[in-house]
C-alpha cells in the first residue's frame, strides 16, 4: 500500500499561471479532503470530497477547484495564482474519522 | 463553528524531561478528538485519539484524555526523547460528518 501520494513536491509558479497538484490513494477511502498549511495557522480545508462525482467547499475555498472522477483521484487546480496562495498543501483521505495525509506540496508563486 | 485552541509554542525540553501540552475545543455536537504529530519535512501521522468523554488516548508513551466538562484534551508524556522534536496539532471532528477543524500547532524541540 503507498497510502496517500502526492505529486509534485515542490512546485515554483508566477503569478497568475495555473497548475493541478496530484493526489491519490489506495485504501478505497470514500472521504478525501485538501488542506492548506501556513505559519501559525495550523491546517485549513480548501475542499473535501465523500466520494466519485461529490465535492464540497471547506473552509477557504477561493482560487481553487476539485473534481472527484474516481474513489482513488482528488487533484486540486489552482485557477489563476497568487502570491496569497504560497503555502504546503496536503490531501488526506478518511475512514471512520481517522485521517491519513500524503507527504505535501511546498508551492511557491512569485 | 468548531475551532480548537492549543497552547502556542516553541516548546524545548531537555530529554527526560515532563511534557504537556495544552487543547482545548469548542464544539456543539460530541466530537471525536485527535493529536497528529508532523516531523521535518513529512506530512501530518495520527499519534492519538479518543471519541468520547473521559476516554483515554495513548501510543508512543503519549497520552490524552477526553474531558468534557473542561472542553480539554492536553497531551502528555512522562519522558520524552530527542526523536519526539515534532510539530503536535490537536484536531477535533464532528462525529455528524468528516471535517476536521485543526489547532495552530505546537513546536516541540528535545534537546540531548
Amino acid at each position: 500500500n503507498a497510502g496517500v501520494t502526492q505529486t509534485p513536491k515542490f512546485q515554483v509558479l508566477k503569478t497568475g499561471q495555473s497548475m493541478t497538484l496530484q493526489c491519490a490513494q489506495d485504501m478505497n477511502h470514500e472521504y478525501m479532503s485538501w488542506y492548506r498549511q501556513d505559519p501559525g495557522m495550523g491546517l485549513r480545508l480548501i475542499h473535501y470530497s465523500v466520494g466519485a462525482g461529490i465535492t464540497d467547499q471547506g473552509e477557504v475555498p477561493n482560487g481553487y477547484n476539485v473534481s472527484r472522477s474516481t474513489t482513488e483521484d482528488f487533484p486540486l487546480r489552482l485557477l489563476s495564482a497568487a502570491p496569497s496562495q504560497t503555502s504546503v498543501y496536503f490531501c488526506a483521505s478518511s475512514y471512520f474519522h481517522e485521517q491519513y495525509f500524503g507527504p505535501g506540496t511546498r508551492l511557491t508563486v512569485t | 463553528g468548531d475551532s480548537v485552541t492549543q497552547m502556542e509554542g516553541p516548546v524545548t525540553l531537555s530529554e527526560e524531561a515532563f511534557l504537556t501540552i495544552n487543547c482545548t475545543y469548542t464544539a456543539t455536537g460530541y466530537p471525536s478528538l485527535f493529536w497528529y504529530v508532523q516531523y521535518p519535512g513529512e506530512g501530518l501521522q495520527l499519534l492519538l485519539k479518543a471519541t468520547k468523554a473521559d476516554d483515554k488516548g495513548s501510543n508512543k508513551g503519549f497520552e490524552a484524555t477526553y474531558r468534557k466538562e473542561t472542553t480539554s484534551f492536553h497531551l502528555e508524556k512522562g519522558s520524552v526523547q530527542v526523536s519526539d522534536s515534532a510539530v503536535y496539532f490537536c484536531a477535533l471532528s464532528d462525529q455528524r460528518n468528516n471535517d476536521m477543524r485543526f489547532g495552530a500547532g505546537t513546536r516541540l524541540t528535545v534537546k540531548p
